[in-house]
């Protein structure tokens, strides 16, 4: 079956400082690559999304791009601020059982100190 | 746009008792709704998917007739905890696909449930 693994945290950086969470897929078929970030006390929400290979998702100074070769879809950030604490998802979504589902990684929980 | 409520933000109820909790989509027609159940510190587990009119497909290990699951109309769904006990304590996010693209989801901001 689909399965998304990505890198344990905590991950604590200064702010200003460059960030990369690792995420790696395993999917059957041609799946779409999405981060989520989930505030404390909140919901999901969309960070950035890609739908084909090459594609590079791209949100509020965050970036993804999904490599079929390397079957990775790896989070990065140039310079990251104490509002960018959260938790992050990468996830993949596949088609079965007649609707799209998706598989989430564990998380990885971001903190940025000032 | 694709904007989705749920209602309560947050319930306590006594156990034995049971509680339903609403997931709507605001400003689209969602052909597919999801719920999921998050642990603390832990990632979404998916509960169920339903598709409007329809039965609700729910994942191994999960009761159905605990957890019912409702998605009477295009825009809403509920999921009814019954006979809730301690152990039902935890954060429940819904998420809904359709109208732009199905493969998609659109997270409600979830809901707290503690029981007591």
């Amino acid at each position: 079956g689909d399965s998304v693994t990505q890198m344990e945290g905590p991950v604590t950086l200064s702010e200003e400082a460059f960030l990369t969470i690792n995420c790696t897929y395993t999917a059957t078929g041609y799946p779409s690559l999405f981060w989520y970030v989930q505030y404390p006390g909140e919901g999901l929400q969309l960070l950035l999304k890609a739908t084909k290979a090459d594609d590079k998702g791209s949100n509020k100074g965050f970036e993804a791009t999904y490599r079929k070769e390397t079957t990775s879809f790896h989070l990065e950030k140039g310079s990251v601020q104490v509002s960018d604490s959260a938790v992050y998802f990468c996830a993949l979504s596949d088609y079965g059982a007649g609707s799209y589902q998706l598989t989430f990684g564990k998380g990885t929980k971001l903190s940025v100190i000032p | 746009g694709a904007v989705v409520s749920q209602h309560p933000s947050w319930v306590i109820c006594k156990s034995g008792t049971s509680v339903k909790i609403e997931c709507r989509s605001l400003d689209f027609q969602a052909t597919t709704m999801f719920w999921y159940r998050q642990f603390p510190k832990q990632s979404l587990m998916l509960m169920a998917t339903s598709n409007e009119g329809s039965k609700a497909t729910y994942e191994q290990g999960v009761e159905k007739d605990k957890f019912l699951i409702n998605h009477a109309s295009l825009t809403l769904s509920t999921l009814t905890v019954t006979s809730a006990h301690p152990e039902d304590s935890s954060f429940y996010i819904c998420s809904a696909a359709g109208q732009f693209s199905s493969y998609e989801q659109y997270f409600g901001p979830g809901t707290r449930l503690t029981v007591t």
